[in-house]
Parts: C-alpha cells; sequence; structure tokens
C-alpha cells in the first residue's frame, strides 16, 4: 500500500522569508509524486511533479520541489513567500503498479505580512 | 476554456433522499474520479473510471454510486445510505493512467458542497 505523510497541518512564515512545506512518501516501486494547492472553496490546482530525472523540480508561481530518495521524501519550498501564497497544500503519490493517487491530509500554509 | 464543471456549487438533502452531483469535463481524458474531502483528513477516493461504461471502488464506495455511460460525464448519487454525507465533493480527470501516462496529473473541479437539512 502507498502512504503519504505531511507532518505538519499548519506552517507559519513571514513575507520575504523562505517556506518549506514537508511530505514524506512510501510506495512500493518508483513513485511519482506531486504537489497541489488549494484555495477556500476551490478545487485542487497542480504545481508540480516528480517523475525522474533531477531532483530538484521547478514548477508553477516560483515554486520548487526536491525529491530525496533516501530519506523518501518530497519537499516543497519557495525561496521568497508571499501572502498569497496562503492556501492548503497536498501532496501525492503514485507507485508501483497503483493507478491511483493517494493525498496527504494538507498543510495550511500562513504567510503573515 | 477545457476543463470540469461541477454542479451545483452548494447542495441540501433532506433524510433519506438520495441526491446526484454532476461533473462534466470537456479535455478529452478518459479517466474521471470524485473525492470526499473532510477537514484534516485529505481527499479520500470514492469512486474512479478508466473508460467508458466502467468504473472501480475507491477506498470509501459505501453510500454512493456512480455511471459513465458518457466519456464526459461522470455523475455521483449519495444514497440514503450515505449517513454522514456532508463534506465537500471533488470531481477529477486525467488521461487514462496506463504505463505513459500514470505521470499526467489530475485536473480538478471547483466542487460542490454537501449538507444535511
Amino acid at each position: 500500500a502507498q502512504s503519504v505523510a505531511q507532518p505538519e497541518d499548519q506552517v507559519n512564515v513571514a513575507e520575504g522569508n523562505p517556506l518549506t512545506v514537508k511530505c514524506t512518501y512510501s510506495v512500493s516501486g518508483n513513485p511519482y509524486l506531486f504537489w497541489y494547492v488549494q484555495y477556500p472553496n476551490r478545487g485542487l490546482q497542480f504545481l508540480l511533479k516528480y517523475i525522474t530525472g533531477d531532483n530538484l523540480v521547478k514548477g508553477s508561481y516560483g515554486f520548487e520541489a526536491e525529491f530525496n530518495k533516501s530519506q523518501t521524501s518530497f519537499h516543497l519550498k519557495k525561496p521568497s513567500a508571499l501572502v498569497s501564497d496562503s492556501a492548503l497544500y497536498f501532496c501525492a503519490v503514485m507507485g508501483g503498479s497503483a493507478r491511483q493517487l493517494t493525498f496527504g491530509s494538507g498543510t495550511q500554509l500562513t504567510v503573515l505580512p | 476554456d477545457g476543463g470540469i464543471t461541477q454542479s451545483p456549487k452548494y447542495l441540501f438533502r433532506k433524510e433519506g433522499q438520495n441526491v446526484t452531483l454532476s461533473c462534466e469535463q470537456n479535455l478529452n481524458h478518459d479517466a474521471m474520479y470524485w473525492y470526499r474531502q473532510d477537514p484534516g483528513q485529505g481527499l479520500r477516493l470514492i469512486y474512479y473510471s478508466q473508460i467508458v461504461n466502467d468504473f472501480q471502488k475507491g477506498d470509501i464506495a459505501e453510500g454512493y454510486s456512480v455511471s459513465r455511460e458518457k466519456k464526459e460525464s461522470f455523475p455521483l448519487t449519495v444514497t440514503s445510505a450515505q449517513k454522514n454525507p456532508t463534506a465537500f465533493y471533488l470531481c477529477a480527470s486525467s488521461l487514462a493512467p496506463g504505463a505513459s501516462a500514470s505521470n499526467q496529473p489530475q485536473h480538478f473541479g471547483d466542487g460542490t458542497r454537501l449538507s444535511i437539512l
């Protein structure tokens, strides 16, 4: 079975500071990893994905994520946070023979002005 | 513009009533999905369909039913057997998760919020 853990329910960061939202995963075989963002009363928007290749993946709105196979992690990062980045962030994984995504429980990011 | 349309945005169910949530996509995607979102629990898969006239149960299918008569449409019925239906329901679609497409992201609608009267 595949699983995703987002250990922080809430992350607060000051505007202009770097941000990190943590994600660890468990799958059999090679993982496909995704980050999504959700604004209030909206659906999820795709940010970025890791399939293979470079461990540092760049995505939308200045976000990037680093794949670390030995630590089974895929943390989301941004060098300089904006107030408009405040939202709910979900990590998701698909691996091995699975044909469905498994989502983490989400991390609420608040960027303080 | 291509995308996924969910309707209605808000829905209220009376005791013993079945209600149907609509999901339509014009992305020409083969696969469609229904998720339930509860606070602090992330998204849980209810049903999914990889091709017309075929669908599979997800992790929490009890009390729900679906149909896939057309490629563009994947309606979800919340039956009276679902005792705790209050939640935010999200529909998604993607290219069929075959060997070459399992890395494609899912596209989401803006959800339907279901409440009990």
